[in-house]
């Protein structure tokens, strides 16, 4: 099956500085979704991303979708401590009635106030 | 906010036995979703629901499992004969249609002793 290698793995950073992580596949996807989980809650849309090539921003969040389709990536800008969870990236192939999600493995950050 | 929301939030069940998750999604939604996320791993699709059947399923979701829409708002998901390796979180998700994205619950948390 299709699997999404996102990275990094983990990320430790000071309030105030930027992060990035990204996502590659093997495979293309029609859409790329990026979604934060905290501890005991589901995974909360932050960005969908429709188009290839496409830049889209969510407040201190930018997301982009390759223009492969094969990869995808996610900056938050000025991080601060609230910003701190998982981060994961998901492709959606759609087609007929195929809209199932594919998970890559999450990026957990941390933000030191 | 519309939101999906899952009951219970933690599940304990003795191995063998019958458990059904429920989940109420967001009320104008029309494609819905069951994923899982054993500990520390990534989300992972089970079975996709549209127009009263199963439009999608993955190899986990044997037969052992079964979804429902018993009514114009719950949708369950039925674990038949709960194994050990069943313990995870299972979340919940809706999306109006197909392509847009979906919206996931904060999840049940399924133990099984």
């Amino acid at each position: 099956g299709q699997q999404l290698n996102q990275s990094p793995q983990s990320m430790f950073i000071q309030e105030g500085e930027d992060v990035s992580m990204n996502c590659t596949s093997s495979s293309i996807f029609n859409t790329w979704l990026w979604y934060k989980q905290d501890p005991g809650e589901g995974p909360v849309l932050l960005i969908a991303l429709y188009k290839a090539g496409e830049l889209t921003s969510n407040g201190r969040l930018t997301a982009q979708f390759g223009i492969t389709r094969k990869d995808s990536f996610l900056n938050i800008s000025a991080s601060i401590p609230s910003d701190v969870g998982i981060y994961f990236c998901a492709g959606q192939l759609s087609g007929g009635s195929n809209y199932k999600l594919t998970f890559g493995k999450g990026t957990l950050l941390t933000v030191n106030p | 906010e519309p939101e999906v929301t899952q009951t219970p939030s933690h599940q304990v069940t003795q191995m063998g036995q019958e458990v059904i998750l429920r989940c109420v999604p967001i009320s104008n939604h029309l494609y819905f979703y069951w994923y899982r996320q054993i500990l520390g791993q990534k989300v992972e699709f089970l079975v996709s629901f549209y127009n009263n059947e199963i439009s999608e399923k993955s190899e986990i979701f044997d037969d052992q499992f079964s979804v429902e829409r018993p009514d114009g708002s719950n949708f369950t998901l039925k674990i038949r004969s709960t194994k050990l390796e069943d313990s995870a979180m299972y979340f919940c998700a809706s999306s109006l249609r197909g392509q847009q994205p979906q919206h996931f619950g904060d999840g049940t948390r399924l133990s099984i002793l």
